[in-house]
């Protein structure tokens, strides 16, 4: 079983949806990341959070929210999904201390 | 943005050849990791080096570390087609608790 897992994979959603896409771990990580991927430009963090109570930007945090509903499960919300927000989202974990950070599948996201 | 770039952005090379990718930065940092994506997947860790090494292995892989030129390279040897993938460095800089800042990626190409 995968140790870090997204739901849905593929979504397609019109522009003003509400979409949240859900991470869930079994690493037993305290921290967990938000990145988005866009052709040619890498990946960006959006949101991080180093424990249950610590949520923080990342360098592209507008137009989305975060939830960390426990240590396992990091929920990415777009409040008002824009063609812009079109993009591969990866989610991701790591440890204090071991410093490399295990990623997720991605979800696929396409808002017309 | 401290966003590092690497280059070349695409290499085609043939098996049993050497892949060479090379990522620059901009500000200090405590360690430069690689990580591998096949298409449209997850990323994978493949390497980490510190701020205070010069060089590290494992297996085929070689990475180097210049960090008066704020600089690192990956070595492929003895490519193969599963090496096939897009590479990407990733900084941790200084004074940003442990957030990575990935570079714009090398998409690699081995045929047989």
């Amino acid at each position: 079983d995968a140790d870090v897992t997204q739901t849905p994979r593929n979504r397609i959603t019109k522009t003003g949806k509400r979409i949240m896409l859900e991470c869930s771990q079994t690493k037993g990580h305290d921290r967990m990341y938000w990145y988005r991927q866009d052709p040619g430009l890498g990946l960006r963090l959006i949101y991080y959070s180093f424990d249950v109570k610590d949520i923080n930007k990342g360098e592209i945090s507008d137009g989305y929210s975060v939830s960390r509903q426990a240590q396992a499960k990091f929920s990415l919300s777009l409040e008002s999904a824009i063609p812009n927000q079109t993009a591969l989202y990866f989610c991701a974990t790591s440890e204090p201390g071991l410093d490399e950070q295990y990623f997720g599948p991605g979800t696929r996201l396409t808002v017309t | 943005s401290q966003q590092g770039e690497e280059d070349p952005q695409a290499l085609s090379i043939q098996e049993g050849e050497n892949a060479t990718m090379n990522c620059s930065y901009k500000t200090s940092i405590n360690n430069l990791q690689w990580y591998r994506q096949n298409s449209g997947r997850g990323l994978v860790h493949l390497i980490l080096i510190r701020s205070n090494e010069r060089e590290k292995h494992s297996g085929r892989l070689r990475v180097t570390l210049d960090t008066s030129k704020k600089s690192s390279s990956l070595l492929i040897t003895a490519s193969r087609a599963a090496d096939t993938a897009s590479y990407f460095c990733a900084t941790d800089h200084t004074g940003t608790a442990s957030k990575l800042t990935f570079g714009t990626g090398t998409r690699l190409q081995v045929t047989l």
